[in-house]
């Protein structure tokens, strides 16, 4: 089964700065989709930038880019020149390309914090 | 509709009740998802649709829990002789195929059990 770990409940950045959340992940298979979501107090996850495992390029949104490190496990977001509105909580997720399963497992999540 | 929609948002009930969440997706997807959120958790898989039949219910906690989907549209998650550890947020996502299409989530329904 896989894995995904958040090694940080917590995360604070000023205004116009640069934060990176981590993210690892444990898995057998060779293709799959990685994921950062976005879940503000509304509750609704917003889905942020995704990266298949196949694609070396890392993926940008923006101001979001992430540095995927396949052999590593490793799938850090990067937010950019940070707003006020960036804070919420994150979530990594990893999603199977095999067979029909494709349900998202999540980490447990970074709670964001944006001071000015 | 233009987004997931799920009711209703919040409900709270006495342990021991049925409840019934309801999700309405994306008009055209296929593929349906329940999650989970406990408090200070992460989201966990419940169960997922593709049209009305459930490939994958591995995520349901025990046999209280159940869902079906209609007309390849509205699906409820119905729980029954609910307990306090049922409380908890229920999102519903929609794709438009699984696999490579990325799921949209609707607003979550908090439920509390007294």
């Amino acid at each position: 089964a896989q894995t995904v770990t958040q090694s940080q409940p917590e995360m604070s950045v000023q205004e116009a700065e640069t934060v990176t959340l981590s993210c690892t992940y444990d898995t057998s298979e060779s293709d799959y989709y990685l994921f950062w979501y976005k879940q503000p107090p509304s509750r609704q996850m917003i889905l942020v930038i995704r990266q298949e495992a196949y694609k070396q390029q890392n993926a940008t949104e923006n101001r979001f880019s992430v540095n995927f490190q396949k052999a590593a496990k490793s799938f850090s977001l990067k937010i950019s020149d940070s707003q006020l509105g960036d804070a919420a909580m994150y979530f990594c997720a990893y999603s199977s390309l095999t067979g029909t399963a494709s349900k998202l497992t999540f980490g447990t999540g970074t709670r964001l914090q944006v001071t000015l | 509709g233009a987004g997931v929609s799920q009711s209703p948002s919040n409900k709270v009930t006495e342990k021991g009740k049925d409840v019934e969440l309801r999700c309405d997706p994306i008009s055209g997807h296929t593929a349906l998802y329940w999650y989970r959120q406990s408090l200070g958790q992460g989201l966990e898989f419940l169960i997922y649709f593709q049209g009305n039949s459930a490939p994958d219910k591995s995520g349901l906690p025990s046999d209280r829990f159940s869902a079906e989907r209609t007309g390849g549209s509205v699906s409820t998650l119905t729980i029954q002789r609910t307990q306090q550890e049922d409380s908890a947020v229920y999102l519903c996502a929609s794709s438009l195929d699984i696999g490579r299409q990325p799921q949209h989530f609707g607003d979550g329904t908090r439920l509390s059990i007294l």
